[in-house]
């Protein structure tokens, strides 16, 4: 267990709804990172948040936003879901918002739209 | 556009051999390494971190990095059958750049026959 934890589990919404996935990371870490990970292909990274500010971010359209709180948990919205959103969705925390850190997952959020 | 190559297996070795799980990256600019394993329904897992050239031993994985080939690999001696997963492996581009992202490889699967 990496003390990442993620809410909900599992989530079916229908095409055009918005969603919101939560994550809080591990105790001494204070970045999140989160990624999309479709069935069998890697994780592709969203974006990053460090100091309740975006870090960095992937190649996702402004309709994936975030949020990262002083506790440095952290909020993915995604709106008007299509139905390629569907994914597994995967949070990671680090020490710092830099390569050097590792990055570890927690369990992930497996959402379906319909 | 950064690439991480792996072969996507499967990969099947008999109980006690030495599996050996191969990863290329495109970026020369890359400095942190990483292998994930990932079993099925399941959330990454960091196995390995290496930085430097040459072998990093943990147990019974090895990785391997040589920067010069771009080339990444990770050894798992004494193979068992709880190791039968998919193996990512990770990139990152620089070790003191903020708003780091993980590029993956879409992974190797392993199966380690009994």
């Amino acid at each position: 267990e990496t003390g990442v934890t993620q809410s909900p589990t599992h989530l079916i919404k229908t095409r055009g709804q918005q969603v919101t996935l939560r994550c809080s990371s591990q105790s001494g870490h204070n970045t999140v990172s989160w990624y999309q990970q479709a069935l069998g292909q890697g994780p592709q990274f969203i974006f990053q948040y460090y100091r309740e500010e975006e870090n960095g971010r992937g190649n996702f359209p402004p309709r994936f936003s975030g949020l990262q709180f002083p506790n440095y948990s952290s909020e993915l919205n995604v709106n008007a879901l299509e139905l390629d959103d569907s994914a597994l969705y995967l949070c990671a925390s680090s020490k710092q918002g830099l390569a050097l850190y590792e990055q570890y997952f927690g369990p992930g959020t497996r959402l379906t739209v319909t | 556009q950064k690439e991480v190559e792996q072969n996507s297996g499967p990969l099947s070795v008999p109980e006690g051999a030495i599996a050996s799980l191969n990863c290329t990256y495109s970026d020369r600019v890359s400095q942190s390494f990483f292998w994930y394993r990932q079993y099925s329904g399941k959330s990454p897992e960091l196995i390995m971190s290496i930085y430097s050239n040459g072998d990093k031993e943990d147990g019974r994985f090895t990785a391997q990095l040589n920067k010069a080939s771009q080339y990444v690999s990770l050894l798992i001696r004494d193979s068992q059958p709880s190791d039968s997963a998919t193996y990512l492996c990770a990139v990152s581009p620089h070790l003191l750049n903020t708003g780091n992202q993980f590029y993956f490889g879409t992974g190797t699967s392993l199966t380690v026959i009994p």
